[in-house]
């Protein structure tokens, strides 16, 4: 099936600092990446939609100066937290879907953010 | 506002017995709805998907039922067996929204052996 992969799993970075993290579809083309984010035991939630080519689409609530999303190609999708502060310690995860319309979004392993 | 909903945190099931997962929505604009597994600190990894225009779709063990006029959709694992035991999120999407899915908080399976 297909896959999406996810880089860094993990990272810790100093408060002030920006982290990157990568989203890669390693055999489709995703002209449409969703980055989502999860806290301790409650639900993934939607933060943007990157879309190939074009400025992403942010949900209600999430800053878009401080999450960077940049979707420069049909394969890679990435997420920039900027000026890191230790409540943007996260599990964040990415995906993709394969084909327009209805069909399954695969996802990345997560990445795991903490600020110290 | 939390579209879809998982009203049951946890479930613990004997190992061999059937497991139901239940999950409901509120935007009738949803028209494909899938289920989840996950592991602490990975990914979801897709398990089985239902259209709207379907009530049923089965996958080996995995039965998803559709009921849109209750707004409700039901994982059936059976035989549940100890390697089920994760966290079962539902998600849904609308084809006018651009796809995004929207994902239920998510509910502990735990198979005990």
């Amino acid at each position: 099936g297909a896959v999406v992969s996810q880089h860094p799993s993990w990272v810790i970075c100093k408060s002030g600092t920006s982290v990157k993290i990568e989203c890669r579809s390693l055999d489709f083309q995703a002209t449409t990446m969703f980055w989502y984010r999860q806290f301790p035991k409650q639900s993934l939630m939607l933060m943007a939609t990157s879309n190939e080519g074009s400025k992403a689409t942010y949900e209600q609530g999430v800053e878009k100066d401080k999450f960077l999303i940049n979707h420069a190609s049909l394969t890679l999708s990435t997420l920039t937290v900027t000026s890191a502060h230790p409540e943007d310690s996260s599990f964040y995860i990415c995906s993709a879907r394969a084909l327009p319309g209805n069909t399954e979004a695969f996802f990345g392993q997560g990445t795991r953010l903490t600020v110290v | 506002d939390q579209q879809v909903k998982q009203n049951s945190p946890s479930l613990s099931v004997q190992e061999g017995r059937i497991s139901i997962l239940n999950c409901d929505y509120t935007n009738s604009m949803f028209d494909y709805f899938l289920w989840y597994k996950k592991y602490p600190a990975e990914g979801p990894t897709f398990l089985i998907s239902i259209s709207s225009i379907k009530d049923k779709n089965e996958d080996g063990r995995f039965t998803v039922f559709l009921n849109k006029s209750a707004k409700h959709l039901s994982l059936h694992i059976v035989p549940s067996q100890p390697g089920d035991s994760a966290v079962y999120f539902c998600a849904a999407s609308a084809s006018y929204t651009g796809n995004q899915f929207y994902f239920g908080t998510g509910t502990s399976l735990t198979v005990i052996p």
